[in-house]
Parts: structure tokens; C-alpha cells; sequence
């Protein structure tokens, strides 16, 4: 079984300054991680994700995260936000195999509010 | 690449009425669906998993005979929920896991409100 925890579950910023969004997991066997993002009354997008290789995944907005095994740690961050990413922020893990292959569990979210 | 649909938006029905939702994967074959429901500031909670041409599987505490789930094809698994009362309004999201890529694509959700 896994489990995630974000650490906090709002983070206010102003427009262009860097953000961390904090996000640890446990887990008895191998994991895929992911960070996910959803807009007010909208499902989720996929942000970035990390199955395999290089531990530091970008997307194509900017954001970046680092899978720690050591510290079993999948924190995202921005170096300069924009107003639009003002949005809600989920981090989950998933099996590598077998039975929980495929079967997110999601962090509690985290909402990052944007101010200009 | 890697659409999920998901009909209708949102729904109004009367207490005792069933509802049908549809989640569609539009450019992809999925063999594991997912469906999810959401209360308002919280996370995801996974209700079901559903595979095709077999029966779902339940998480505990969730109640099959109420929420039917049938995944006819590789491309649509259907939720229904049966007789709803006002304790089932929610934000239904489903997702469908796209096998080669290890990777879950979530539809935009389905908010029902049972009056």
C-alpha cells in the first residue's frame, strides 16, 4: 500500500516569485509519481510525472520535480510563477508493478493562490 | 494524444432516480478505467476500478449495488447510480491508464445534484 502527504495545503505567492509545493510519499514496493493540477470545477490535468531515469521531470509550463528516493520526496517547484497557475495541486503515486500497478493514491492537495 | 471525455457535464435528477455517466477514452485503448469521486475541498476519492469485459472492484466501503459500473468496451465504462438520494451530489471524475505509458488521464468530471 502507499500513501502521500502534502505538506501544506495552501501556499500564497505573488506573481513571479519561485514556489515549492512540498509532497512525500511511502510505499513497500517501486513507484511511479505524478503531480497533477486541477482548475475550479474542471477534472485534472497531468502536470509531470516520473516512472523512470533521470529524477528531475519538467513540464512544459515551467514546473519541475526531483524524485528523492532517499527521502521519498517528489516536490514541485517554479522558479517564477504566473497568475495563471493559480490552481489546485495534487501529488500521487502509483505501484511499478503487480497488484497496485496502475492505482493512484492521491495527496490531499495543495492550493497555490498567485497574487499580483 | 490521451483524451478522456466524460458525459454529461452535470446533471440534475430527482431523489430516486437513477443517473448514467459516460467516460469515454477518445484517442486510446483502455483496459482499466477509474472512477473517482470528489467532495468540495478535499481530494480524490477512488470508488471503483473497472476493466473491461470483467466486473468491477470495489474500495470498501463503497456500495456496488448503488453505484453500477460497466466497462463494455476499451474505449467506455459507464457509471450509473441508482436510486440517488441528495447524499450522492458530488463531482464524479473517472480516468482511464493508458497500459504502455504506466499513466492515469483523468476526465473533466461530472457534477450531479441529486434534489
Amino acid at each position: 500500500a502507499q500513501s502521500v502527504t502534502q505538506l501544506d495545503s495552501q501556499v500564497p505567492v505573488f506573481e513571479e516569485a519561485p514556489v515549492e509545493l512540498r509532497c512525500n510519499y511511502s510505499s513497500s514496493v517501486s513507484v511511479y509519481l505524478f503531480w497533477y493540477v486541477q482548475y475550479p470545477n474542471q477534472g485534472l490535468q497531468l502536470l509531470l510525472k516520473y516512472l523512470s531515469g533521470s529524477t528531475l521531470v519538467k513540464s512544459i509550463n515551467g514546473f519541475e520535480a526531483e524524485f528523492n528516493k532517499s527521502q521519498t520526496s517528489f516536490h514541485l517547484r517554479k522558479p517564477s510563477v504566473h497568475i495563471s497557475d493559480t490552481a489546485e495541486y495534487f501529488c500521487a503515486v502509483s505501484g511499478a508493478g503487480g497488484t497496485s500497478y496502475g492505482k493512484l493514491t492521491f495527496g490531499q492537495g495543495t492550493i497555490l493562490t498567485v497574487h499580483p | 494524444g490521451a483524451v478522456v471525455s466524460q458525459h454529461p457535464s452535470r446533471v440534475i435528477c430527482k431523489s430516486g432516480t437513477s443517473v448514467k455517466i459516460e467516460c469515454r477514452s477518445l484517442d486510446f485503448q483502455a483496459t482499466t478505467m477509474f472512477w473517482y469521486r470528489q467532495f468540495p475541498k478535499q481530494s480524490l476519492m477512488l470508488m471503483a476500478t473497472s476493466n473491461e469485459g470483467s466486473k468491477a472492484t470495489y474500495e470498501q466501503g463503497v456500495e456496488k449495488d448503488k453505484f453500477l459500473i460497466n466497462h463494455a468496451s476499451l474505449t467506455l465504462s459507464t457509471l450509473t447510480v441508482t436510486s440517488a438520494h441528495p447524499e450522492d451530489s458530488s463531482f464524479y471524475i473517472c480516468s482511464a491508464h493508458w497500459t504502455g505509458s504506466g499513466t492515469q488521464y483523468f476526465g473533466p468530471g461530472t457534477r450531479l445534484l441529486v434534489l
